[in-house]
């Protein structure tokens, strides 16, 4: 099976850049999307193949995507941004979705 | 507004069934695959099942396969997840979720939006 590695948490200051990776053998070549959840909240899109930004999500998110890890920097995070984070993919081979382990992202 | 409303989610013993239902509204159901994906209490997300607009194709994780069976109404705009032989395992919050487009294919699909979640317990 296909396996998502995710730093299982993140601190960052406020004002200040987050970095969160996602490790999966040849990575790259697939594309990935990316969740923040809040507690109690369902999960909300933040990022789309690669590095797209949904509508209604700031500038401050962006993403990358090359060789085996993928990268969500959240640039200038704010206390808003507190939340568990998740990239996914599509593993062809065994045509199922997957889900990295998560990252709790804490802005202090 | 596209709005994804489950139902159906209880408390049921080990080795019984129960029969998730999600009501969409706001988008155009027919066109656009619909997946399930679950949460464990405090774990992290699952992807459980998915069944593409005419449902053609229909994916599922190693873990449900043989016990799950996703399937979805168009004239009625509903998805369903009948589970069967439910083990402690499969106790979680399972979400109904839209693919992001209606014409990119599951490679390069993403998921949105959520629904609220319907919450299954097996004990």
């Amino acid at each position: 099976s296909y396996e998502l590695t995710q730093p299982q948490s993140v601190s960052v200051s406020p004002g200040q850049t987050a970095s969160i990776s996602c490790s999966g053998d040849k990575l790259g070549d697939r594309y990935v999307s990316w969740y923040l959840q809040k507690p109690g909240q369902a999960p909300v899109l933040v990022m789309y193949q690669d590095d797209k930004r949904p509508s209604g999500i700031p500038e401050r998110f962006s993403g990358s995507n090359s060789g085996n890890t993928a990268t969500l920097t959240i640039g200038g995070a704010l206390a808003v941004d507190e939340a568990d984070y998740y990239c996914q993919t599509w593993h062809g081979l065994s045509s199922s979705y997957v889900f990295g382990t998560g990252t709790k992202v804490t802005v202090l | 507004e596209v709005q994804l409303v489950e139902s159906g989610g209880g408390l049921v013993k080990p080795g019984g069934s129960l029969r998730l239902s999600c009501a969409a509204s706001g988008f155009t159901f027919r066109t656009y695959t619909m997946n399930w994906v679950r949460q464990a209490p405090g774990k992290g997300l699952e992807w459980v099942a998915s069944i593409t607009g005419t449902s053609s194709f229909i994916y599922y994780a190693t873990s449900v396969k043989g016990r799950f069976t996703i399937s979805r109404d168009n004239a009625r705009e509903s998805l369903d997840l009948q589970m069967d032989r439910l083990t402690d395992e499969d106790t979680a919050l399972y979400f109904c979720v839209r693919s992001g487009s209606p014409v990119t294919p599951e490679d390069n699909n993403w998921f949105d939006p959520w629904g609220q979640g319907t919450l299954v317990a097996v004990s």
